[in-house]
């Protein structure tokens, strides 16, 4: 069975400063998609950054970056310039290839909670 | 329009209610899923539908009894629910059968039961 996992629970950073929040995940898959979603509190979900595994190269987004490692099975977030906003609950999640019925499934991990510090 | 919206944002009911959770995009998804999302915990999966059709159902206790009148619109029927079933009840949607799409969720209904 896939999974994911996140070891910090809980993070901090300076504003301005940069954070690298982290994510590993089991799969015996080759064909799978990654993302960071983002959880603002009381706020709705939403996605932060997606990387395809057949692509080397890390995906980036504005000050968002991923350092993604598929013989590792990591896949860590990076968070340039941190901003007041960014501050929220951050989720890794994995989707596995599509089903016989075409559907996907995501795997979240326990999410780790971002402060930015003023 | 990139939006999925849920009905009704907060809900609170007692264990002998029936209630109705409302889900709906107009982006054309035709696979939309519902999750259940406890404070400072990770969503989890409960159902997907795929063009209408459930095509997973993750052990849910039959109390929660999902539809999908049409390809936008997802509904969550709750009868005797339990108190430990408060949660944020979360939906999304995703294209398929198009590899490349993220989900897209909605903000969520916050149920409480008493």
């Amino acid at each position: 069975a896939q999974t994911v996992t996140q070891s910090q629970p809980e993070m901090s950073v300076q504003e301005a400063e940069t954070v690298t929040l982290s994510c590993t995940y089991d799969t015996s898959e080759s064909d799978y998609y990654l993302f960071w979603y983002k959880q603002p509190p009381s706020r709705q979900m939403i996605l932060v950054i997606r990387q395809e595994a057949y692509k080397q190269q890390n995906a980036t987004e504005n000050r968002f970056s991923v350092n993604f490692q598929k013989a590792a099975k990591s896949f860590s977030l990076k968070i340039s310039d941190s901003q007041l906003g960014d501050a929220a609950m951050y989720f890794c999640a994995y989707r596995s290839p599509r089903s016989t019925s075409g559907t996907y499934k995501y795997i979240f991990g326990t999410g780790t909670r971002l402060k930015v510090l003023a | 329009d990139t939006e999925v919206t849920q009905t009704p944002k907060h809900l609170v009911m007692g264990m002998t209610n029936k209630k109705s959770l409302k889900c709906e995009q107009h982006m054309g998804h035709r696979a939309m899923y519902w999750y259940k999302q406890k404070a400072k915990k990770p969503p989890e999966l409960m159902f997907v539908y795929s063009y209408e059709k459930l095509s997973i159902n993750e052990s849910v206790p039959s109390r929660f009894s999902p539809e999908c009148p049409n390809s936008s619109l997802l509904n969550l029927h709750l009868h005797a629910l339990q108190p430990e079933d408060s949660a944020l009840y979360l939906c999304a949607s995703s294209q398929v059968p198009q590899p490349t799409y993220e989900q897209y969720f909605g903000p969520g209904t916050r149920l409480t039961v008493t």
